[in-house]
């Protein structure tokens, strides 16, 4: 069965610090790596990883994947109050003629709290 | 794009009661998708359709839990003897085939009193 494990749980800091969130999965025929905002509603997509050593960045935000040691981590630079949310690592797997399985089994995310 | 849609955004019920939600996908969308969210956990995946057909069930979808998308638009996600146990968010999510990524909508939120 797939397994996605985050850590930390929860972070709490001021605004300015930087801050590394990680994830380690379990899959069968791993197909991508997905990252997602959650503030009390939808989750909002950030980032999908499919191969490793690639670092997408999107402003302060940015994530990388290991491939060989099943994680990935997505890091926060100068955080702000409007950072604090819950962030989800979600992983898809791939049927063996390589089309997805369409699933996403998720983290249980790490909550991230920015004081001023 | 507008985005998925869910409707009713909150719903309150007693035990027994069935329950249905909406769910609309972003127009060109063909996947949707099912989850379910408990408080302080990750969306769990109940079930898929591409189009009009129902491609994966998880265990979780116990024979109360019925989906359907009839013309491969809009879907439904229906519970029927609803227990305290359903009480969850509900997330419809959609993506095009040919892509990874899931776009979620604003989920309803079930209370089973």
């Amino acid at each position: 069965e797939d397994k996605v494990v985050q850590s930390p749980l929860s972070l709490v800091v001021h605004e300015g610090d930087t801050v590394t969130l990680n994830c380690s999965y379990e899959v069968t025929n791993f197909r991508s790596l997905l990252w997602y905002k959650q503030e009390k509603k939808a989750p909002t997509f950030l980032f999908m990883l499919t191969s490793s050593g690639i670092e997408k960045k999107s402003g302060r935000l940015s994530s990388i994947l290991d491939k060989k040691e099943l994680f990935s981590i997505l890091n926060i630079t100068a955080t702000q109050t409007g950072d604090s949310a819950v962030y989800l690592c979600a992983v898809g797997g791939r049927r063996a003629g390589g089309t997805s399985y369409g699933k996403l089994t998720f983290g249980q995310g790490t909550i991230l709290t920015v004081h001023p | 794009d507008t985005g998925v849609s869910q409707n009713p955004r909150h719903k309150i019920t007693k035990r027994g009661q069935n329950v249905t939600f909406r769910c609309d996908p972003i127009s060109e969308h063909n996947r949707l998708y099912w989850y379910r969210q408990t408080l302080g956990q990750g969306p769990e995946f109940l079930t898929y359709f591409q189009n009009e057909a129902q491609l994966e069930k998880s265990r979780l979808l116990s024979d109360r839990f019925s989906a359907e998308r009839p013309k491969g638009s809009f879907s439904t996600l229906e519970i029927q003897r609803t227990e305290q146990g359903d009480s969850a968010m509900y997330l419809c999510a959609s993506s095009r085939s040919s892509q990874e990524t899931q776009y979620f909508g604003p989920g309803t939120r079930l209370l089973v009193l």
